[in-house]
């Protein structure tokens, strides 16, 4: 069975800090790959998507991640964190031309502190 | 458009009874998705539908759990009877796609207490 697997669990940073949130599948096949974030109380909303093309993804709010097929990663980065990051980010893999359904890692919750 | 509706919002019941959370997809979207999000086990697909039928119920707990997509704009999870271990918060998604290569939208979701 595909799997996901989000490295970091809790991360706490100061404001102006650099983030890389890890994210890794088991699946060999063509993929596509989500990060979501969920504010404290909210539903998730799409930070960013990878379906093929650039391998550098940029999303909303400053974040951007990198699919390396060969390590079968996907990590999410920003350089410089802000208060109003503080959420669960998810990352989500599919399976493309079959599946429609997300698989979703445990999350990573993350403090930012002023 | 409204995005994914889902209600009611929270849902406080006693052991043993009926539940049942409702989701109206986005309008055009083709498939929908049924999610349950605890702290122990995270976000777990429960069930989805392409075209109105159910394409993957591997992930539906046990038969106490069932889910119906009677049209394109309506989706129901049942839960009968609820159990303690049940309470978690519903999610709703819905999307449009022929290979999987679009995003999946969240509705604002159910917390579900069964006491």
């Amino acid at each position: 069975a595909q799997s996901v697997s989000q490295h970091n669990h809790h991360v706490i940073l100061s404001e102006a800090a650099s983030l890389e949130l890890g994210c890794n599948y088991s699946y060999g096949g063509t993929v596509n790959l989500f990060w979501y974030v969920q504010y404290p109380g909210q539903h998730l909303q799409l930070l960013l998507k990878y379906f093929s093309g650039d391998p550098l993804v940029k999303g909303i709010k400053g974040f951007e991640a990198e699919f390396i097929k060969s390590k079968f990663s996907f990590n999410l980065r920003k350089p410089s964190v802000q208060w109003s990051d503080t959420a669960e980010y998810f990352c989500a893999v599919n399976r493309g031309n079959s599946g429609y359904a997300l698989n979703f890692g445990k999350g990573t919750s993350l403090l930012v502190t002023p | 458009d409204a995005g994914v509706i889902q209600s009611p919002r929270h849902e406080v019941t006693e052991m043993g009874q009926e539940v049942t959370l409702r989701c109206k997809p986005i309008s055009g979207h083709n498939s929908l998705f049924w999610y349950r999000q605890t702290m122990m086990r995270g976000l777990e697909l429960l069930i989805y539908f392409n075209n109105n039928v159910p394409i993957d119920d591997s992930g539906m707990p046990e038969d106490r759990f069932s889910a119906k997509m009677p049209n394109a704009s309506f989706s129901t999870l049942k839960i009968q009877p609820s159990e303690p271990r049940d309470s978690a918060v519903y999610f709703c998604a819905s999307s449009f796609s022929d290979r999987g290569n679009t995003e999946a939208f969240f509705g604002q979701g159910t917390r579900l207490t069964v006491v």
